[in-house]
């Protein structure tokens, strides 16, 4: 089965960065794009980025542009998000998703993980 | 970049009840709609892709329609499991952007 498991969360000062990592296991991990979605506490889902089967493309919302970078390796069957420049609205749970779509074919994400919690606050 | 919006925000509603949410784009998105339910504290569950087909595992109560700007998500008769958060998603663009969410819960 479809598992995603999200690490690396934490306490963090404003400016500050760090490193989120997703282990993927129970489906072919380099057939599937990956997507990183946020909530922050008591709000709604916001969508953050988008990586290819492949890496060959990303794609981030604007809030975050320019300061995450989401990147994958499948030969460990890992996605990461890369936070930098973090500010406290950043705070939020992150969770990993797989997108449904199988090599590309456009899609939405269909299984997630149970996410992972970032505060950023001095 | 296209905008989501839901309604209502809030649905009171009893175990039984037909519940229908509304999702509305900004412009159009054909097809590439889906609909998330959430629970508090936990991850979203993916209930219906690409408008209408409904996601493997999922009660037939549920059921979307729509196409264009305008989607439904409809519950026909409303279960004691149903009272959750439900988001709908576009992703006609490499934006993926959720709606503001509609609570339902028990009247």
């Amino acid at each position: 089965q479809v598992q995603l498991v999200e690490s690396g969360g934490g306490v963090v000062q404003p400016g500050g960065s760090l490193r989120l990592s997703c282990a993927a296991s129970g489906f072919t991990f380099s057939s599937y794009g990956m997507h990183w979605v946020r909530q922050a506490p008591g709000k709604g889902l916001e969508w953050v980025a988008f990586i290819r089967y492949d890496g060959s493309n990303k794609y981030y919302a604007d809030s975050v542009k320019g300061r995450f970078t989401i990147s994958r390796d499948n030969s460990k069957n890992t996605l990461y998000l890369q936070m930098n420049s973090l500010r406290a609205e950043d705070t939020a749970v992150y969770y990993c998703a797989k997108d449904k779509g199988n090599r590309g074919l456009r899609s939405s994400p269909d299984y997630w993980g149970q996410g992972t919690l970032v505060t950023v606050s001095s | 970049d296209i905008q989501m919006t839901q309604s209502p925000s809030t649905l009171s509603a009893s175990v039984g009840d037909r519940v229908t949410i509304t999702c509305r784009a900004s412009q159009s998105i054909s097809s590439w709609l889906a609909w998330y339910q959430q629970k508090p504290g936990k991850a979203p569950k993916l209930l219906i892709y690409k408008a209408s087909s409904l996601e493997s595992g999922v009660p037939s109560r549920f059921s979307g329609s729509g196409s264009g700007t305008e989607f439904t998500l409809t519950i026909s008769s409303l279960q004691p499991d149903d009272f959750a958060t439900y988001y709908c998603q576009q992703y006609n663009s490499y934006s993926f952007t959720f709606g503001p969410g509609t609570k339902v819960d028990i009247k």
